[in-house]
């Protein structure tokens, strides 16, 4: 059970808008902590693909955008391409556990 | 191109240690935090711990599931971090990424490098 919830799986067409949430609360996101959220491609390492809840490090494209907001962020991902399929993850810090946190990951398939 | 390769993976028993490195290049090694992140087969990411640079004591965090048996330390001038893991134990088996960074986001992440505890 990790302490930051993500939806297992989200699905959408290509050419669609689709949003991971990443549920946390008051000891972490809540408390003001930054996300950051990368996106794993099937075998190969994590990469960032945001940081500083809404932030894009150079050469990830604009579809990509995050949001926060109260205990909760939020991944968008607009005009959808069968390359974003792939895993997901959140992550920020929490307080009570004095470390760093993932997100379950949220497996998102492209129809 | 900023780099970090991992290294040491293998296949060991319950109980016996193993040493992890990753090797840095690329970027001055010395000024970044250093973290391990792990996962399990099919599995999600699970942060192991950190140790901070230098100017910040070099001091180090651990995840609850690895302290006590885990320790990380550095070599600047060679530009590696390790991961001296004791008293194995088969939920430890997965993959061992370092990537640059403490508290913060984690970038870039090395390819992983593989353990398994098994008897």
């Amino acid at each position: 059970q990790s302490v930051l919830t993500q939806p297992p799986s989200v699905s959408g067409a290509p050419g669609q808008r689709v949003t991971i949430s990443c549920t946390g609360s008051s000891s972490n996101i809540g408390a003001g902590y930054d996300v950051h959220w990368y996106q794993q491609l099937p075998g190969i390492a994590p990469k960032l693909l945001i940081y500083g809840n809404n932030n894009r490090p150079s050469g990830v494209p604009d579809r990509f955008s995050g949001s926060k907001s109260g205990t909760s962020a939020s991944l968008a991902i607009t005009g959808l391409q069968a390359e974003d399929e792939a895993d997901y993850y959140c992550q920020s810090h929490d307080s009570s556990l004095s470390g760093v946190i993932f997100g379950g990951g949220t497996k998102l398939t492209v129809l | 191109e900023v780099q970090l390769v991992e290294s040491g993976g293998d296949l060991v028993q319950p109980g016996r240690s193993l040493r992890l490195s990753c090797t840095a290049s690329g970027f001055t090694f010395g000024d970044y935090a250093l973290s391990w992140v792990r996962q399990a087969p099919g599995k999600g990411l699970e942060w192991v711990g950190f140790i901070r640079r230098k100017t910040y004591d070099g001091t180090t965090e651990y995840a609850a599931s690895v302290k006590g048996r885990f320790t990380i330390s550095r070599d600047d001038s060679k530009s590696i971090a390790y991961l001296q893991m004791n008293s194995l134990k088969t939920e430890d088996t997965a993959v061992y990424y370092c990537t640059r960074g403490d508290t913060g986001a984690f970038d870039p992440w090395g390819q992983g490098t593989l353990v398994t505890v098994s008897s």
